[in-house]
């Protein structure tokens, strides 16, 4: 699987856009961009997924670069209760498992 | 959306004792599972992949005499932590992936296991 690189943390004021980057220079053309994130002490909770295109559902957006080599997680409205570590995931098609990296830790800041 | 369930969420025993740890798929069959570990501060471990009706797969450097892993039903996988140290002492989560699905469809995580060995 491809190698994610995040930044260890990064703050945002409550009710601001939070932009998370990651990249991913060495993907492939048939693995998949997931984010997933994990509030402290609990499971990690699925957030979005995309091959190539922007993909947006309820939670948020992932904007990924035309040469997919980066790609940026967005949460339009960051509430207290979005604070958690954010994975950025390469997935190889029709692959079960997941590989965890070390994730960006987001604190929302009132 | 589909749940996995485990029990207990929080455990606490003395070094050399035994626990198990279940993951429950509560609403779709699941014939693989997923053990993770993970030490405080750090990002989860994959430690081994449960398949229904044979036998699990350990990541490098898990011990399966160890880990004894069970997926005897569908909808069922389980973790026993034999002979437990404080080492041991983790966040241990589970994850699954209904059968049949279409391969990129979301894994769905388990609330975690926190184990505290004495």
């Amino acid at each position: 699987d491809a190698k994610t690189t995040q930044p260890p943390s990064m703050d945002c004021a409550e009710g601001r856009a939070a932009n998370l980057p990651c990249n991913h220079s060495t993907i492939s053309g048939n693995e998949y961009v997931y984010w997933y994130r994990q509030i402290h002490s609990q499971g990690p909770q699925y957030i979005i997924h995309g091959l190539k295109n922007n993909e947006t559902n309820e939670m948020a957006s992932l904007i990924i670069t035309e040469d997919r080599k980066s790609s940026t997680l967005i949460l339009p409205h960051a509430t207290l209760r979005d604070t958690a570590v954010y994975y950025c995931i390469i997935r190889v098609t029709g692959a079960n498992n997941l590989f965890f990296g070390t994730g960006t830790r987001l604190t929302v800041i009132p | 959306g589909a749940v996995v369930s485990q029990h207990p969420s929080r455990v606490i025993c003395k070094s050399g004792t035994s626990v198990k740890i279940e993951c429950r798929s509560l609403d779709f069959q699941a014939t693989t599972m997923f053990w993770y570990r993970q030490f405080p501060k750090q990002s989860l471990m994959l430690m081994a992949t449960s398949n229904e009706g044979s036998k699990a797969t350990y990541e490098q450097g898990v011990e399966k005499d160890k880990f004894l892993i069970n997926h005897a039903s569908l909808t069922l996988s389980t973790l026993t932590v034999t002979s437990a140290h404080p080492e041991d002492s983790s966040f241990y989560i589970c994850s699954a992936r209904a059968s049949g699905q279409g391969s990129q469809r979301e894994l769905f995580f388990g609330e975690g296991s926190r184990l505290t060995v004495l």
